[in-house]
């Protein structure tokens, strides 16, 4: 079944510990993103790719790296985790990056507790 | 700022019909979308709006009015299954998506 592929599908962790959320997508998007959700706010962009071999900061990325090594796959690291780091981590991707209705495809979400 | 208001939280009846409004204040407008999520699950397309007017999608319908920045979501014929979030976004100036918090639609017997 083509889609997002996310792991883990849920962590605790220990403050200052490093953490990688895994994100693999089958679909050949050119465009990947991750977000962060969190009680009563909006989806909260982390960190984008359009294409391989790129990234861009987005509204939140303090805290975040990513990387970009081919197609598939984009990995977001916490290199030492602090306690407003615990949401809900969804990794997506799009077709393109901008133009037109490119409809986002959703992983199933990361839900990180750090404590 | 940019900013997406939309009710937080709304209750219907099964069998009926709901409207879900969106407003939207944003930096340039290159399109607006509604996505379902339920709870514990990953947001999913419903619609997307570019143009004035109304798209309708079997019992979903999504109505654009970019003067006044404001969108509804219609929900026809109200099944149980239909309570779920339902996400506002905007596309702005530099196609970046702007996301609404999110109206919790309960749907009761």
């Amino acid at each position: 079944i083509a889609g997002i592929t996310q792991a883990p599908t849920s962590q605790i962790l220990a403050a200052g510990r490093r953490m990688t959320l895994r994100c693999t997508q089958d679909m050949r998007h050119n465009a990947m993103y991750w977000y962060r959700q969190d009680l009563g706010l909006g989806l909260r962009l982390i960190h984008y790719s359009n294409t391989a071999g790129t990234t861009g900061k987005g509204e939140v990325p303090d805290g975040y790296s990513v990387s970009r090594a081919n197609t598939d796959d984009f990995p977001l690291t916490l290199a030492s985790a602090v306690p407003s780091q615990t949401s809900v981590y969804f990794c997506a991707s799009s077709e393109s990056d901008s133009s037109g209705a490119n409809v986002l495809t959703f992983g199933a979400g990361s839900r990180l507790t750090v404590l | 700022g940019q900013n997406i208001d939309q009710p937080t939280e709304m209750t219907a009846t099964e069998g009926a019909i709901v409207q879900i409004n969106c407003t939207y204040q944003t930096s340039g407008f290159n399109g607006l979308f509604w996505y379902q999520q339920h709870a514990g699950e990953a947001p999913t397309f419903l619609s997307y709006n570019v143009l004035d007017g109304l798209e309708e999608k079997g019992r979903f319908s999504s109505f654009l009015s970019r003067s006044k920045g404001y969108s509804y979501l219609l929900l026809k014929e109200l099944q149980m299954k239909d309570s779920a979030s339902y996400l506002c976004a905007v596309k702005d100036s530099n196609y970046q998506l702007i996301w609404g918090a999110g109206t919790k639609l309960i749907i009761k017997p």
